[in-house]
């Protein structure tokens, strides 16, 4: 079973518009955290935000916030107030187990669009 | 410029040929990451180092592969006899490894494009 499931290969929004990607996930570990990621057309992988598995409210940052639904198995991202450099791809990923934990599991993407 | 650093950016080898590839951490971090992107998937994890130490390798990380961290700052990943399966972006990334902290972001480099002809 995939660990990390992103159904949106691609994704159109209009300027100033918030958009909401989804992500689903899977582990059987109690302490997990999850990422996004950002990674425009030049390669780099460029963290957006970050949300641990005792977390008691969802994580943001700036105009990036974090839909966590535990009980669903879900972080979906959403970007409010779309702005044209978010045109990219966007990947979820999780960390299992807390402490000396390593990998990181991605899922794989949604390119976003932004269009004026 | 005090992010993650790879060298070079874009390498296009023969098939058969060996390949090295640097990793230039963030200062104070001490673990290490490499993970392999092919076109259209997400990133791959293949192995990690803890200062010096390899602590995790990815069963993708087949005996053609090698990674070394010798003095516990900058990485090498090694691809001798290259195949054209080989072809992706090598990613290096980078945390604290503060324990028991369990955020530990990792913060990738620009990576590595391979291209085995």
């Amino acid at each position: 079973a995939q660990k990390i499931t992103q159904t949106q290969p691609g994704m159109f929004v209009q300027e100033k518009e918030a958009v909401t990607l989804d992500c689903t996930y899977d582990t059987s570990d109690p302490s997990y955290g999850l990422f996004w990621y950002k990674q425009p057309s030049s390669g780099e992988m460029i963290f957006l935000i970050y949300q641990g598995s005792y977390d008691q409210q969802n994580a943001t940052e700036g105009r990036y916030s974090l839909n966590f639904q535990k009980a669903r198995k879900s972080a979906n991202l959403v970007i409010s107030a779309s702005q044209l450099g978010d045109s990219a791809m966007y990947f979820c990923a999780m960390r299992e187990g807390a402490g000396t934990a390593s990998k990181l599991t991605f899922g794989t993407g949604t390119r976003l669009q932004v269009t004026l | 410029d005090t992010g993650v650093s790879q060298d070079p950016r874009h390498k296009i080898t023969k098939r058969g040929q060996n390949v090295t590839f640097r990793c230039d951490p963030i200062s104070e971090h001490n673990r290490l990451y490499w993970y392999r992107q092919t076109l259209g998937q997400g990133p791959e994890f293949l192995t990690y180092f803890q200062n010096e130490a390899q602590l995790e390798k990815s069963r993708l990380l087949s005996d053609r592969f090698s990674a070394e961290r010798p003095k516990g700052s900058f990485s090498t990943l090694e691809i001798q006899r290259t195949e054209q399966g080989d072809s992706a972006m090598y990613l290096c990334a980078s945390s604290l490894g503060t324990p028991g902290f369990s955020t530990d972001t990792q913060y990738f480099g620009p990576g590595t494009r391979l291209t085995v002809l």
